[in-house]
């Protein structure tokens, strides 16, 4: 079975800075997929950014980049000139392919950070 | 083009009571899962359904939980006899599968409190 570990339950940065938040997982898979979603307090969930795992370029998305080491089933979020309104939980996410044999295309979630921006 | 919608947002129950939550899917979309979140905790998968279909329910609880998703209508998730332990944050998604990574568009969820 799949898992997916945030090993960091809370975190803060300033206004502007960078931030970094870390996410392992575990699988047997070749090709999957992973996702950051953010989830800010009025509990919306919100897709930041998604990578495949046969893709070796880094996913980006404006200030959201990622870090993928695939051998060491690491995927991290940078958020580049944090601002106040990055202020909210963020989660990892892993997905098997929809299409392949048997999945379902449900998503496998870490814990969760929460991440705090300051002025 | 309006988003996955939820109802209620709030929902306040007694022990034993049923809890009735409703989920709209996106226009066009005919695939809902259903998610909880325990407090403090990351969203569990509970199920997967199709129009008139459950596909995947391996997240369900076996007793008290049941969803459904019929041809007219919101998908429903009915909780009985409902328990403290159930209060959490319940979040639908829905989808249109047409790529591998089958994008889930989330609703605001609906806050399930038991006293």
């Amino acid at each position: 079975a799949q898992t997916v570990t945030q090993s960091q339950p809370e975190m803060s940065v300033q206004e502007a800075e960078t931030v970094t938040l870390s996410c392992t997982y575990d699988t047997s898979e070749n090709n999957y997929y992973l996702f950051w979603y953010k989830q800010p307090p009025s509990r919306q969930m919100i897709l930041v950014i998604r990578q495949e795992a046969y893709k070796q370029q880094n996913a980006t998305e404006n200030r959201f980049s990622v870090n993928f080491q695939k051998a060491a089933k690491s995927f991290s979020l940078k958020i580049s000139d944090s601002q106040l309104g990055d202020t909210a939980m963020y989660f990892c996410a892993f997905m098997k392919p929809y299409f392949a044999s048997g999945n379902t295309g449900k998503l496998i979630f870490g814990q969760g950070t929460t991440l705090q921006v300051k002025p | 083009n309006a988003g996955v919608m939820q109802n209620p947002r709030h929902l306040v129950r007694r022990r034993g009571q049923e809890a009735r939550l409703r989920c709209s899917p996106m226009k066009g979309h005919s695939h809902v899962y259903w998610y909880r979140q325990l407090p403090e905790e990351g969203l569990k998968f509970m199920v997967y359904l199709q129009k008139e279909n459950i596909i995947d329910e391996s997240g369900m609880p076996k007793e008290r939980f049941s969803a459904e998703f019929p041809k007219e209508g919101p998908s429903i998730l009915r909780i009985q006899q409902v328990v403290r332990g159930d209060s959490a944050a319940y979040f639908c998604a829905s989808s249109l599968p047409g790529t591998p990574y089958n994008e889930q568009f989330f609703g605001p969820g609906t806050r399930l409190t038991v006293l």
